[in-house]
């Protein structure tokens, strides 16, 4: 399987601060890797998908790069509706695989 | 706008059968560009994809369950379900249901998710 580390496992950060986060794939993937935002009781929600694309009706202030095995998801200008648990996901090869996740905390 | 609900019970017994249904409202599960899928969190992990599934009835599981899975549609009801046979305490965990794009393979939207425990 293709194991995918994201760091950090938490962040805190204030409103109107840029964050970054990353994620390594164990293998190259190419652009295969997507981003969800997941807030507590609510349904996960596709961010970013292939790398770097945006998903429509997301705020552009959330923006994805990265090919191969290293990603970052970077969140420009926090505001208090960003706070929540983001993952990456390989959908390179099956078995799908997610990394543990980055809490962005207040 | 597409929407996805899990439903099924919320308390299993260990060896049982846990059995959940997906049900699609605002378009249809019949649609030759998407796979319909199943992913599961346990309590304080990660989120781990199940298996996946075509309108036709094409099915790929994750390897590691593919042994205690089996994932069914039912096009007239615009429903998919999951079977997972002799559940342990392993077994409890968040199952959401999402519809997965065969261009890239992303998970889009998805349910709210639903606890099953297991426990006698």
């Amino acid at each position: 399987d293709i194991q995918m580390t994201q760091s950090p496992s938490s962040l805190s950060a204030s409103v109107g601060d840029r964050v970054t986060i990353t994620c390594r794939a164990s293998q190259d993937i190419s652009n295969y890797l997507n981003w969800y935002q997941h807030k507590p009781g609510k349904a996960p929600k596709r961010l970013i998908y292939a790398a770097s694309s945006l998903q429509s009706g997301v705020p552009s202030r959330f923006s994805g790069s990265g090919s191969g095995t290293d990603f970052t998801l970077t969140i420009n200008s926090l505001q208090p509706e960003d706070f929540a648990t983001y993952y990456c996901q390989q959908s390179y090869r099956t078995p799908y695989t997610f990394g543990l996740g980055t809490k962005l905390e207040i | 706008q597409l929407q996805l609900q899990e439903s099924g019970p919320g308390l299993v017994k260990p060896s049982e059968t846990l059995s959940l249904t997906c049900t699609v409202s605002g378009g249809s599960i019949s649609s030759d560009n998407f796979y319909w899928g199943w992913i599961r969190q346990p309590p304080g992990k990660g989120l781990e994809w199940i298996g996946s599934i075509y309108y036709s009835g094409s099915t790929y599981y994750n390897p590691s369950l593919k042994s205690r899975i089996t994932i069914s549609v039912d096009t007239s009801k615009n429903q998919f379900s999951l079977k997972v046979n002799s559940v342990t305490a392993a077994d409890t965990a968040v199952y959401y249901c999402a519809r997965l794009y065969s261009s890239g393979w992303s998970f889009d939207p998805w349910g709210q998710g639903t606890l099953v425990t297991v426990s006698s």
